[in-house]
């Protein structure tokens, strides 16, 4: 069984504090996605990264692919409430369906 | 990626009937569409993958029975909570692979089923 372990687990910071969040796991991943969820809807892409050590930029969101892709890390800068909810990190294999870190919940306040 | 239509968003039924959760895919004709579980601040679980014009393949811990899938077509799988208890209740989510290469993976809305 592949597992991704997402840390933190929760998250509550003021705005405009930076942030990261780690997932990591044991497994190689032919790619890895980031998703934002809110509650009572479908995870949303954020991104996905696919080559060893790549870097990709997504407005104040920075992400990170491991060089062994085994890991990745989402960084946040200058957090804003509008941040808020849960972020899974997920990883692919083949053409099977997507494994799911465990989750970051974040809470920005005001 | 692909449009993912999920319907109900949500539904409470009494305990021991029987509820369908319905997953379209609007503009891509998917072979293979997955079903997740989330509980409570928790994540994802895989449940089953629907394949189209055969038998689903379940998670360990997955009863058949109790969750039936049907694929019958490339653009609608269906999801049937048997019998439900209220500990089935959950947020169901589906999911299309809509493309190659890596990524493509969209994802319904939900449903929130709520037995009582």
């Amino acid at each position: 069984t592949q597992l991704l372990e997402q840390s933190p687990q929760f998250l509550s910071i003021q705005e405009g504090e930076n942030l990261t969040v780690y997932c990591n796991s044991s497994s190689v991943f032919s790619s890895l996605q980031w998703y934002r969820q809110e509650p009572g809807e479908g995870p949303v892409l954020l991104v996905t990264v696919v080559t060893g050590g790549e870097v990709k930029k997504l407005k104040r969101l920075t992400f990170q692919f491991g060089d062994a892709r085994k890991d990745s890390s989402l960084h946040i800068t200058a957090a804003q409430p509008g941040d808020t909810g849960l972020y899974l990190c997920a990883g692919e294999a083949g053409r099977r369906a997507l494994t799911f870190g465990s989750g970051t919940r974040l809470q920005v306040q005001p | 990626g692909a449009v993912v239509s999920q319907h109900p968003s949500r539904v409470i039924c009494k305990s021991g009937t029987s509820v369908k959760i319905e997953c379209r895919s609007l503009d891509f004709q998917a072979t293979t569409m997955f079903w997740y579980r989330q509980f409570p601040k928790q994540s994802l679980m895989l449940m089953a993958t629907s394949n189209e014009g055969s038998k689903a393949t379940y998670e360990q811990g997955v009863e058949k029975d109790k969750f039936l899938i049907n694929h019958a077509s490339l653009t609608l799988s269906t999801l049937t909570v048997t019998s439900a208890h209220p500990e089935d209740s959950s947020f169901y989510i589906c999911s299309v692979r809509g493309r190659q290469g890596a990524g493509g993976y969209t994802f319904g809305s939900g449903t929130r089923l709520t037995v009582v």
